[in-house]
């Protein structure tokens, strides 16, 4: 599977959008974008995963550029609680290999009163 | 419960001892994965299990861990003669074929 780039750190204002870039140049064409977060002390927790369309769910928005090289999740109105480490994993669903998500460091995002 | 869930939360073993940690995966889930998760590092992978087959097993650091799920089910991590560096926690997860993965909270393993 591809491999991912992420910032290492970003802060964002409670209320205000935050935008977390991901790099995935190396992405072939049958493998799919997945985005998971991980609170403190808590199992990691899927958010949204894309192919080539952008995505929308209760919680964020997925953004796949036309190339699919590079991703943005978009966390439209972001609390305290969103204060997580957010990863980025490129996956492909070849039926032996498709359970071994590639978490890598992710972006720890800290959310600001 | 509804989740993954996975006993104990917390272990501490004296070198060299044997541990075993549980997992209950989400009625119905017929995939089922460990991670182990170092101290400020993402979730590295460990073993997937389909049912009770075991189809990939690349990631296990050594001979010393060992995963079973013999009933398709409830899965167990055995780590035979543990060494400081096994010292993490240790993720569950589980999904139906080819959807999202759920990871229960974790067992966090000591060893001193």
């Amino acid at each position: 599977d591809a491999k991912t780039t992420q910032p290492p750190s970003m802060d964002c204002a409670e209320g205000r959008a935050a935008n977390l870039p991901c790099n995935h140049s190396t992405i072939s064409g049958n493998e799919y974008v997945y985005w998971y977060r991980q609170i403190h002390s808590q199992g990691p927790q899927y958010i949204i995963h894309g192919l080539k369309n952008n995505e929308t769910n209760e919680m964020a928005s997925l953004i796949i550029t036309e190339d699919r090289k590079s991703s943005t999740l978009i966390l439209p109105h972001a609390t305290l609680r969103d204060t997580a480490v957010y990863y980025c994993i490129v996956r492909g669903f070849k039926t032996d290999s498709w359970g071994k998500l590639q978490f890598g460091a992710g972006t720890q995002v800290v959310v600001t009163p | 419960g509804a989740g993954v869930s996975q006993s104990p939360r917390y272990k501490v073993a004296k070198r060299g001892q044997d541990v075993a940690l549980r997992c209950d995966p989400i009625s119905g889930h017929v995939s089922l994965f460990w991670y182990q998760q170092a101290l400020g590092q993402g979730p590295e992978f460990l073993t997937y299990f389909q049912n009770e087959a075991q189809l990939d097993k690349s990631g296990l650091p050594s001979d010393r861990f060992f995963a079973e799920r013999p009933e398709g089910s409830v899965s167990t991590l055995k780590i035979q003669r543990t060494q400081q560096e096994d010292s993490a926690v240790y993720l569950c997860a589980s999904s139906l074929s080819l959807s999202e993965a759920f990871f229960g909270q974790g067992t966090r393993l000591t060893v001193v």
